[in-house]
C-alpha cells in the first residue's frame, strides 16, 4: 500500500524562527509532491508543489525533495502566528493516467508569539 | 473565478436516512475528486472522475456510497442508508487538465449522523 508519513506534532516554534516540516513516502515511482495548509475547520489550501529533486522557493516557503531518500520537506522562514495550521503532504501516485493524490495525516504547527 | 462550491455546508441526519452531498467544480477543470476526512484516518480519496466519467472508485467504503457526475459542472455523493460511522467532513476537489496536478478543494460538508 502506498503510504505518506508525517510526524503529527504538534510542532511549536517561536515567531520569527524557521519551521521545518517533514514527509516520507513509500512509492518510489511517485513524481509530484504537494504541500497543503489546513486551518482548523477549513479546507486544505495548496501552498507549494515540487516535481524535481532539490529546492523550490516561494516567498517564505521552501520545498525540498530528495527522491533517492523518498523524502520531501517544507521550510517556513520567519514563521508568523498566522502560519499556525496543519500542513498536509500529498504525493501523486505513479502509473500512467493516474491523477490520485495520497495524503499524509498532517503535522500541526503552532507558532508562538 | 469562483472556487469549488459544495452544499450543504453542514448536515445532521439520523441513522438510516439518505444523504446527498453536492459539488460544483471550478469551470474548465475536468477532474473531480471526492474525499472524506476524519481525525482517525485523515484525508481519504473516495472516488474521482475525468470528463464526467468515474475513473477509480476503489476508495468508496461500501455499496451504501454512490457518486455521479451528470455534467461537467455538477456532482453528487449519496449515502443510503447513512450510519453514525459515516460522520466526517466530505470534501470535493477539482483539478485542471493533465500537466497540472494541483487540486483545489471546496469548503467541505460536515456530516453528522446520529
Amino acid at each position: 500500500q502506498k503510504e505518506v508519513e508525517q510526524n503529527s506534532g504538534p510542532l511549536s516554534v517561536p515567531e520569527g524562527a524557521i519551521a521545518s516540516l517533514n514527509c516520507t513516502y513509500s512509492d518510489r515511482g511517485s513524481q509530484s509532491f504537494f504541500w497543503y495548509r489546513q486551518y482548523s475547520g477549513k479546507s486544505p489550501e495548496l501552498i507549494m508543489f515540487i516535481y524535481s529533486n532539490g529546492d523550490k522557493e516561494d516567498g517564505r516557503f521552501t520545498a525540498q525533495l530528495n527522491k533517492a531518500s523518498q523524502y520531501v520537506s517544507l521550510l517556513i522562514r520567519d514563521s508568523q502566528p498566522s502560519d499556525s495550521a496543519t500542513y498536509l503532504c500529498a504525493v501523486r501516485v505513479s502509473g500512467a493516467g493516474s491523477y490520485q493524490l495520497t495524503f499524509g495525516k498532517g503535522t500541526k504547527l503552532s507558532v508562538i508569539p | 473565478d469562483a472556487g469549488v462550491i459544495q452544499s450543504p455546508r453542514h448536515e445532521v441526519t439520523e441513522m438510516g436516512q439518505e444523504v446527498t452531498l453536492r459539488c460544483k467544480p471550478i469551470s474548465g477543470h475536468d477532474y473531480l475528486f471526492w474525499y472524506r476526512q476524519t481525525m482517525m484516518r485523515g484525508l481519504e480519496l473516495l472516488i474521482y472522475f475525468n470528463n464526467n466519467v468515474p475513473i477509480d472508485d476503489s476508495g468508496m467504503p461500501e455499496d451504501r456510497f454512490s457518486a455521479k457526475m451528470p455534467n461537467a459542472s455538477f456532482s453528487t455523493l449519496k449515502i443510503q442508508p447513512s450510519e453514525p460511522r459515516d460522520s466526517a467532513v466530505y470534501f470535493c476537489a477539482s483539478s485542471p487538465p493533465p500537466g497540472r496536478d494541483e487540486q483545489y478543494f471546496g469548503p467541505g460538508t460536515r456530516l453528522t449522523v446520529t
